[in-house]
């Protein structure tokens, strides 16, 4: 069965550092989408990124990056210089084919002013 | 601006009471999703709908039901409401077929059953 780990269940750093939140996941399907939303405190789910199983180039977007290895199973999430806004609550989410989609258990960011 | 509207941001009800939560989306998606969130749980998927009248379990269905009249409504039904059912309930709906799209969520509706 799918899986997504998301082994830090709270991180908080101050205003302009760099932090990353990891996922780990795990299937058996070699076609399979990976996902990461944002939870800000209005309790609101954001799309932030979808990446296919085929597609293994990072993503930069801004101050978010993405880096995603099959060799280790992990699509971490990079905010570079991060603001009081990034905090939130961030899932990170592994659907395949013929599954529904899988949530890790978030982990909660606070930046720090 | 795509939009799913969950009716009730917070309500209270009684061990026993009959609960409706009601979702509607204006994206014209297929599919729609319940999930309940839960502290160190993350979300987990309660049912799902990929058309209209057309329903599957997901990962934690008992207690619950759903409905699909109409393809812009996915409602959410507590039979008999019990204490272990108070969370945070998520609506969503996507675009491609099953899961392989990005989903779109309401604000979430905060039940707490007392």
């Amino acid at each position: 069965a799918q899986k997504v780990t998301q082994a830090q269940t709270e991180i908080s750093v101050v205003e302009k550092e760099d932090v990353t939140l990891d996922c780990v996941y795990e299937t058996r399907d070699t076609t399979y989408y990976l996902f990461w939303y944002k939870q800000p405190p209005s309790g609101e789910l954001v799309f932030l990124i979808r990446r296919n199983s085929f597609d293994e180039q990072n993503e930069i977007s801004g101050r978010y990056s993405w880096n995603f290895q099959k060799s280790t199973s992990s699509f971490n999430f990079t905010i570079t210089a991060s603001q009081v806004v990034d905090s939130a609550v961030y899932f990170c989410a592994l659907s395949e084919r013929n599954n529904d989609m899988r949530f890790g258990a978030g982990t909660r960011l606070t930046v720090k002013p | 601006d795509v939009k799913v509207t969950q009716s009730s941001r917070y309500l209270v009800k009684r061990t026993g009471e009959k609960v409706f939560l009601e979702c509607v989306q204006d994206m014209d998606h297929e599919n729609m999703f319940w999930y309940r969130q839960d502290p160190g749980l993350g979300l987990r998927l309660i049912y799902f709908s990929y058309d209209v009248k057309m329903k599957e379990k997901g990962d934690i269905p008992e207690g619950y039901s759903v409905s699909r009249e109409k393809k812009e409504r996915f409602s959410l039904i507590l039979e008999s409401a019990s204490t272990n059912q108070t969370s945070m309930y998520l609506c969503a709906s996507s675009r491609l077929v099953k899961n392989t799209g990005e989903l779109f969520f309401g604000e979430g509706s905060r039940l707490t059953v007392l």
